[in-house]
């Protein structure tokens, strides 16, 4: 089993639309999670870290379930420049800062 | 802002060829990583240092080694290049607290004929 999994998509979505990704993680003791966006032959960049209470940063909202060992990602009323891969993040324990990636969900959002 | 910095952006070279990819952040961030990343697979950490005079191996070191020259500067040296290497490397660099993110350079995108 996959550390960290992700359903690949793609995800092909209307603008407007919403879209929730999930991704799970086999380790338990996990400490950090995050979700990075990757654009096309770019670097990955940090989206927002996950929170055990759950967090929101304008339409998006990340969700933490330690129970069941998930993270998602909602975007709400999509854009074009929505599109892009994401990368569900999380960071073991004893890993010594050291990150494990998801391999990302490829989401297109069309007009 | 800078941030991470990546030399060189774009590179081919020869089976057996040797060369270093460079990095420098100026976010004076303890540590510092290289990933490869291949189609369809996730980033996969080759080394990482976390913390200036330390180095360890991450998921796929072989056929690579690293130097932390010093707390800005980390690069990754193929001595003899092999088809299998080709890939896009990425360098990050985060704070040493666990809650902190690594933050990435835009890539060296490597082929090897």
């Amino acid at each position: 089993r996959k550390e960290v999994e992700q359903d690949p998509g793609p995800f092909n979505v209307p603008e407007g639309a919403t879209v929730a990704f999930n991704c799970t993680y086999s380790n338990s003791a996990s400490q950090s999670f995050f979700w990075y966006r990757q654009d096309c032959r770019k670097e990955p960049k940090l989206l927002m870290s996950v929170y055990s209470s759950g967090n929101e940063d304008g339409r998006f909202t990340a969700q933490l379930n330690r129970a069941s060992q998930y993270i998602s990602l909602l975007i709400r009323d999509s854009k074009l420049s929505d599109s892009a891969t994401y990368l569900c993040v999380v960071n073991p324990p004893g890993s010594a800062r050291q990150l494990t990636f998801g391999s990302g969900t490829q989401l297109t959002v069309l007009p | 802002n800078a941030g991470v910095t990546q030399t060189p952006k774009f590179q081919v070279l020869k089976t057996g060829q040797s060369m270093t990819l460079q990095c420098a952040q100026d976010m004076n961030h303890n540590s510092m990583y290289w990933y490869r990343q291949d189609p369809g697979m996730g980033l996969r950490l080759i080394y990482y240092s976390a913390s200036e005079g330390t180095t360890d191996k991450g998921e796929v070191p072989n056929g690579y080694n690293v130097s932390r020259l010093n707390k800005r500067e980390f690069s990754l040296r193929l001595e003899s290049a092999a088809p299998s290497q080709t890939s896009v490397y990425f360098c990050a660099s985060s704070e040493i607290r666990s809650n902190q993110p690594q933050h990435f350079g835009d890539g060296t995108r490597l082929s090897i004929l």
